[in-house]
């Protein structure tokens, strides 16, 4: 099965700053990543689809790229509601495995 | 508008079977895949399994293999998940989500979650 991993595990910054998120798969994925965003208590949220492809709705300040093993989560301008649990996900085939995410502070 | 509506909390016992249901509108049942996703205390997200409700056809993470069934009633547009000799390891919050793409899609929409505590 694929692995997936993220670093940092947690970060902290400053509104109106930005951050990256990387994420690496064991084996290559293609495009087949996707970013979710969750607040504590909440459903987690599709923010990017096919590594770069901003879902309806989503600010323009988030944005992803990559291809193959190796993705990238970009948040600028950083909001305080963006303040939350960032997790990568691989999806072209079972299992759908999740990154163990990133706890972003604000 | 897309709704994936999610049973209420359960609380069970070590060794019992939970049953959670996930209510879809707003959109034709038979044309998205839906997934089960659950997520612990204080834990990451773990995928389950996966229905196509056109025909039942599932596939389930190995780890529950042989304990998780995913079910689907095309009639009232209900998936539902039943997980069995459950430990106090269970107890988590479960959601359901869409799948964009036949299978090999982003999960576009999610329930609300249905906590799940085990307990003697």
């Amino acid at each position: 099965d694929v692995l997936m991993t993220q670093s940092p595990s947690s970060l902290s910054a400053s509104v109106g700053e930005r951050v990256t998120i990387t994420c690496r798969a064991s084996h290559v994925i293609a495009n087949y990543l996707a970013w979710y965003q969750q607040k504590p208590g909440k459903s987690p949220e599709l923010l990017i689809t096919a590594a770069s492809t901003l879902q309806s709705g989503v600010p323009s300040r988030f944005s992803g790229s990559g291809s193959g093993t190796q993705f990238t989560l970009t948040i600028t301008g950083l909001q305080p509601g963006d303040a939350a649990t960032y997790y990568c996900q691989k999806y072209n085939s079972a299992p759908y495995t999740f990154g163990p995410g990133t706890k972003l502070e604000i | 508008q897309v709704q994936l509506v999610q049973s209420a909390a359960e609380v069970k016992k070590p060794g019992a079977s939970v049953k959670v249901s996930c209510q879809t509108s707003g959109y034709a049942f038979t044309n998205y895949y839906i997934h089960w996703v659950r997520q612990a205390p204080g834990q990451g997200l773990e995928w389950m399994g996966i229905v196509n409700p056109d025909g039942g056809s599932t596939n389930y993470a190995q780890r529950f293999s042989g304990r998780v069934t995913i079910t689907r009633d095309t009639s009232t547009g209900t998936v539902y998940m039943e997980l069995s000799s459950l430990s106090s390891e269970d107890t988590a919050v479960y959601f359901c989500a869409r799948d964009r793409h036949l299978g090999a899609g982003s999960f576009d929409y999610w329930g609300q979650g249905t906590l799940v505590t085990v307990s003697s």
